[in-house]
């Protein structure tokens, strides 16, 4: 196993397009994760799943963003008519169970909107 | 709601000890972390600490947790040019969602 993808590693898009990104977690990992982050702060949470259930959500997941997981295994996050201050890193991450001995990240995917 | 302070900057040189210091506002905090993120990558587990303990040491890392304090530090010892990176400290109470600080850059000079 590589640790958690994510796919793509950048994107650039422009404003009012709808973009979709894609997380494959470590494969016996049940819980993932998706965080943003923006330039200087630390990652805020968005939502997360065990197995396909979407089990919490941030109210900064606005209801232009939109997530699913929908075999329990890789997640998609949606973004629609994007902004300009939904530039940011998207981080997702995966743990076994509770996160009692913290997460893996994987190396986020870069929007960009112009 | 709960908040992870933490200092911005610190600048060291190759071979002294690093000391980067976080508080919490949580008193519900059960796990504490440190992560590492290097330019243009995702996050690393460094180290976590559990509530009830005050310190843990790994290899050149050790955390102390003061907890009537909400107080919790990462001491790298013989810092080197590669510990240049930021570190985030996090917090968790419920055992699902981490709250992150916004992060403490770390250069070492040579």
């Amino acid at each position: 196993d590589t640790g958690v993808s994510q796919d793509p590693r950048h994107k650039i898009t422009k404003r009012g397009q709808n973009v979709t990104f894609r997380c494959d977690p470590i494969s016996e990992h049940n819980r993932l994760y998706w965080y943003r982050q923006t330039l200087g702060q630390g990652p805020e949470f968005l939502t997360y799943f065990q197995n396909e259930a979407q089990l919490e959500k941030s109210r900064l997941l606005s209801d232009r963003f939109s997530a699913e997981r929908p075999k329990g295994s890789f997640s998609t996050l949606e973004i629609q008519r994007t902004e300009q201050g939904d530039s940011a890193m998207y981080l997702c991450a995966s743990s076994l169970g509770a996160t009692l001995d913290g997460y893996t990240f994987g190396s986020g995917t870069r929007l960009t909107v112009v | 709601g709960e908040d992870v302070e933490q200092s911005l900057f610190l600048s060291v040189r190759e071979g002294d000890s690093s000391v980067i210091n976080c508080t919490y506002t949580d008193s519900s905090s059960t796990y504490l972390y440190w992560y590492k993120q290097e330019p243009g990558a995702g996050l690393q587990l460094l180290t976590y600490i559990f509530s009830n303990m005050d310190m843990k040491q790994d290899q050149r890392l050790t955390v102390l947790l003061n907890k009537k304090d909400k107080h919790l530090s990462l001491r790298i010892a013989d810092t080197q040019t590669g510990d240049s990176a930021i570190y985030f400290c996090a917090e968790t109470s419920g055992y699902s969602t981490l709250t992150f600080g916004k992060g403490t850059m770390l250069l070492v000079s040579p």
